[in-house]
């Protein structure tokens, strides 16, 4: 298996522009988790879908922010419109939930910069 | 509610050092306990986990050791090496489908 895949790996935008990232679980797994990580804040969980239903998005920061899960092998977190201060590195994971799993493989990152 | 309380970084050590990251947690019944480790420029990946009371996990040479009297999962390991130096997160996931991370401690070792 190739591992949580995302896209783009790193992005570089101007304040006001939407950003889309993408996300494709690994296989089989049916929770996918998204978190954001930054010098200041650590990591922070920000949404998560289980068999593609989002779960928990308490940690959503604004509504400028939203996350989509339309098939179990893709998923969208969308910053309309963007701001420097969501300057951070974007992480998708995914698990297979159930008895003796719950463990996490995380994507590379994608790391946004917005100017 | 469930949380973990990592010690603050940076470590750091030299090369061949005793390392220990002290990882206390707060939750009800019994967790699952993970260290996950993030080499720079790189996402998360888990490094060892404990799913019960005296349960020792271990991996590459790092082990930890389930304590429920004391709510612990320390991280360990006999000898560092430079390739050890990254960022080493505890973790707890307890009756619902969300991990919840540590601060994360920062490991430099030097030769």
């Amino acid at each position: 298996d190739a591992g949580v895949i995302q896209s783009p790996r790193h992005e570089v935008t101007e304040m006001g522009q939407e950003v889309t990232l993408r996300c494709k679980p690994i296989s089989g797994h049916n929770s996918l988790f998204w978190y954001r990580q930054t010098m200041m804040r650590g990591l922070e969980l920000l949404i998560y879908f289980n068999n593609n239903v989002p779960i928990d998005d308490s940690g959503m920061p604004e509504d400028r922010f939203s996350a989509k899960m339309p098939n179990a092998s893709f998923s969208t977190l969308k910053i309309q419109p963007s701001e420097p201060r969501d300057s951070a590195v974007y992480f998708c994971a995914s698990s297979f939930t159930g008895p003796g799993a719950n463990v996490l493989t995380f994507g590379a990152g994608s790391r946004l910069t917005v100017l | 509610g469930n949380s973990v309380t990592q010690m603050e970084g940076p470590v750091t050590l030299s090369e061949e050092a005793f390392l220990t990251i002290n990882c206390t947690y707060t939750a009800t019944g019994y967790p699952s306990l993970f260290w996950y480790v993030q080499y720079p420029g790189e996402g998360l990946q888990l490094l060892l986990k404990a799913t019960k009371a005296d349960d020792k996990g271990s991996n590459k040479g790092f082990e930890a050791t389930y304590r429920k009297e004391t709510t612990s999962f320390h991280l360990e390991k006999g000898s560092v090496q430079v390739s050890d130096s990254a960022v080493y997160f505890c973790a707890l996931i307890h009756n619902t489908d969300k991990l919840i991370f540590g601060t994360g401690t920062r490991l430099q070792v030097f030769p």
